[in-house]
Formats: structure tokens, C-alpha cells, sequence
């Protein structure tokens, strides 16, 4: 079964703009850990921010945030201000505290593209 | 901090030969992880060493071997390479706990001819 859903293939905002990815996940455990990588076109994977399960606030980094509902099992990134360095696949995954807790399993990724 | 270093790049095999890909990291963590990348689709689990000394398959091992050389460096083995095995693949390092991030090397870029 698909862990990590990315329902978006491609995505586009315009510069200075708000841009909100969509990641939905599946899981009985109640311990889990949520990422958000980017990967630009140069290719490396760029860890940009963590959620727990049992955080009660969601987590912010700089222009980064994720929207986390837990009963909706979802986990959308936002991002603020976008600017055109931002453009890049953004890549959702898990970890989970009784399923192997060292697989971290990957969404296939949303391509965005900021428009100036 | 180098963080975690791959080698080499870009490779070109035919079908059929053999080679190891380098992964070292500097960031003194327990696990280590080989994924690869296909287009389409997102990373998926080769093989990890929760810690020195210990390797693991995960979602797609088939046709690869790995050695945990010591703390610092994962090696992935191709023994006769395939083209289905054209693909990035990436090493990455963690500490064990569920909470903790994975940090990735810069990949290499494989193609089986």
C-alpha cells in the first residue's frame, strides 16, 4: 500500500507568492516523523523541515511550514514569498516508530515552478 | 564537514560488469542507507546498516550487495549490472531514531547500457 501520497505532479505560482504542496500519508503507528525534502535540478536532496506526531504546533522554518492535520493523516507544505530559487521537485516521506524505524518511505513528488 | 560523500558521480556500465559505489559520511551517525531514484517516482530503499556492523534489505535489493565497512562508509555492490538498474542513486546517514533526519549525499548518476 502507498505510504506517501503526492496528489500534485506539478505545481506553479507566481513570485512572491504562496504555494502549498499536498502530502497525505498512511499509517496504524501513533509515533511518526514527517519530511519535506527539496531537490533542485543540480540534483541533491535538501532536508528542509520536520513534523512529529505528537508535536502539537506546526513546524516553521523560515519560509517554510506544514499545515499538519493529524486526523486527516495530511501534511502540506507551504511555502511563503515564493522566489524563483525555489522552483525544484519537493519530495514528502515518513518514518515511523514501529515499522522499521529506519526506512524512510518517499511520495513520488510535486515539480513546482515559480513564474516571475 | 564534508556531511556525506559519494563517489564516483556518473558511471556507465555495460550490461553485465561489475562496480561499487562509495558512500562516506563525517557526521559520526549510526545508520547508513542506499536508495535509488527513478523518474516518476520517489526514492526507494536498496539496503540500510542501522549500525557498524549490521546490513538489512529494503524495498528493492535485488541485484545489489552491501558492505559496512566501518562507522563512516556504505558500500553498494553491483555484481552484474543490468539495465533496469539505470537509475541516481543516493547514500544517505541518520542517527536510528524515527524522529531523525536523513542526510543525503549528492548521488550518482548510473547508466547501463
Amino acid at each position: 500500500a502507498q505510504k506517501i501520497t503526492q496528489t500534485q505532479p506539478g505545481m506553479f505560482v507566481q513570485e512572491k507568492e504562496a504555494v502549498t504542496l499536498d502530502c497525505t500519508y498512511d499509517t496504524s503507528d501513533q509515533s511518526y516523523g514527517l519530511f519535506w525534502y527539496k531537490q533542485p535540478s543540480s540534483g541533491e536532496m535538501i532536508f528542509l523541515i520536520y513534523q512529529g506526531s505528537y508535536d502539537e504546533q506546526n513546524a516553521t522554518e523560515g519560509r517554510y511550514s506544514l499545515n499538519f492535520q493529524k486526523a486527516r493523516k495530511s501534511a502540506n507544505l507551504v511555502i511563503s514569498a515564493s522566489q524563483l530559487g525555489d522552483s525544484a521537485m519537493y519530495f514528502c516521506a515518513m518514518r515511523e516508530r514501529l515499522y522499521n524505524n529506519n526506512d524512510m518511505r518517499f511520495g513520488a513528488g510535486t515539480r513546482l515552478t515559480v513564474k516571475p | 564537514n564534508a556531511g556525506v560523500t559519494q563517489t564516483p558521480k556518473f558511471q556507465v556500465l555495460k550490461t553485465g560488469q561489475s562496480m561499487t559505489l562509495q558512500c562516506a559520511q563525517d557526521m559520526n551517525h549510526n545508520s547508513m542507507y542506499w536508495y535509488r531514484q527513478d523518474p516518476g517516482m520517489g526514492l526507494r530503499l536498496i539496503y540500510y546498516s542501522a549500525s557498524e556492523g549490521t546490513t538489512d534489505k529494503g524495498e528493492v535489493p535485488n541485484g545489489y550487495n552491501v558492505s559496512r565497512l566501518n562507522k563512516r562508509e556504505f558500500s553498494l555492490r553491483l555484481e552484474s549490472a543490468a539495465p533496469s538498474q539505470t537509475s541516481v542513486y543516493f547514500c544517505a546517514s541518520s542517527d536510528r531514531d524515527f524522529t531523525d533526519t536523513q542526510y543525503f549525499g549528492p548521488g550518482t548518476r548510473l547508466t547501463v547500457l
